[in-house]
C-alpha cells in the first residue's frame, strides 16, 4: 500500500478481554516497530520485528502483551485480560531495511480505551 | 541511559516567522542520530529531519533546520517562514545503541505542541 495502515482506528473494549491490533506496513519493508504513546506522552518502545530474526521484545511491558508478524508483512499486537492503564495510542511503523539512519513510516494508530 | 528532553510543551508562533524548538539529550555514546517527528491531529508522524553525531554541518531540510550544538548536547528544531499547516506536536528523539545490525529503536522526548496563528 501507500504507506503503513492499521486497524481499528478505535477499539473499546471492557477490563479484562483480549484485544487484537493489526499493522500493514509498507510493501517491500523488512524492519517493523510497534509504540504506545499514552495521553500526552512521547513514544514508548515495545517490539521491532526483523526479517526472519527474532524479534527484539525488550519494550513489552508484561507477558500480556505479545506480538507476531506472519510471512514477513503482517503483524498483529495482542494484549490479553487488558487493564485501564493499557489505555493509549499504538503506534506501528516500518522501514526499509531497519539500518541506523534510516527514517521510520508510521501508520495512524489505533486508540485503545479500556473501560 | 539515554534521554531527551523538550521543556517547552507549548509554543505559539505568528504565521511567517520562525520558531525554535528546542531539544536536549543525554549519552555517553560517542555515536547517535538525532530525529524530528511532527505529529498532526491526524496521529501519524512524519519524519522532517535527521542529524547524525559525526555530521560536520547542520542538518536542513526545506523549510526545517537542525541546531546541533554537540558540546551543549542541543538538537533544536528551527522552522522558517511558518505555515497555519504547521501546527502540531513536535518530537525530538534519539537512536538507541545498539546501532550496529540495523537496530534503529528510538527513544523520544516528550513533544511540543506548535500553535501557528494567522
Amino acid at each position: 500500500g501507500a504507506g503503513v495502515s492499521q486497524s481499528p482506528s478505535n477499539k473499546v473494549t471492557e477490563k479484562g478481554k483480549d484485544v487484537e491490533l493489526r499493522c500493514d506496513p509498507i510493501s517491500g519493508h523488512t524492519a517493523l516497530y510497534w509504540y504506545r504513546q499514552s495521553l500526552g506522552q512521547g513514544l514508548e518502545f515495545l517490539i521491532y520485528f526483523q526479517g526472519n530474526s527474532a524479534p527484539d521484545k525488550s519494550g513489552l511491558p508484561s507477558d500480556r502483551f505479545s506480538a507476531e508478524r506472519t510471512g514477513g508483512s503482517v503483524s498483529t499486537l495482542t494484549i490479553q485480560r487488558t487493564q485501564q492503564e493499557d489505555s493509549a495510542v499504538y503506534l506501528c511503523a516500518s522501514s526499509v531495511s531497519g539500518t541506523d539512519n534510516e527514517k521510520l513510516f508510521f501508520g495512524s494508530g489505533t486508540q485503545l480505551s479500556v473501560l | 541511559a539515554q534521554k531527551i528532553t523538550q521543556t517547552q510543551p507549548g509554543m505559539f508562533v505568528q504565521e511567517k516567522e520562525a520558531v525554535t524548538l528546542d531539544c536536549t539529550y543525554d549519552t555517553s555514546d560517542q555515536s547517535y542520530g538525532l530525529f524530528w517527528y511532527k505529529q498532526p491531529s491526524s496521529g501519524e508522524m512524519i519524519f522532517l529531519i535527521y542529524q547524525g553525531s559525526y555530521d560536520e554541518q547542520n542538518a536542513t531540510e526545506g523549510r526545517y533546520s537542525l541546531n546541533f550544538q554537540k558540546a551543549r548536547k542541543s538538537a533544536n528544531l528551527v522552522i522558517s517562514a511558518s505555515q497555519l499547516g504547521d501546527s502540531a506536536m513536535y518530537f525530538c528523539a534519539m537512536r538507541e545503541p545498539p546501532f550496529s545490525g540495523g537496530y534503529n529503536k528510538l527513544i523520544f522526548g516528550a513533544g511540543t505542541r506548535l500553535a501557528v496563528h494567522p
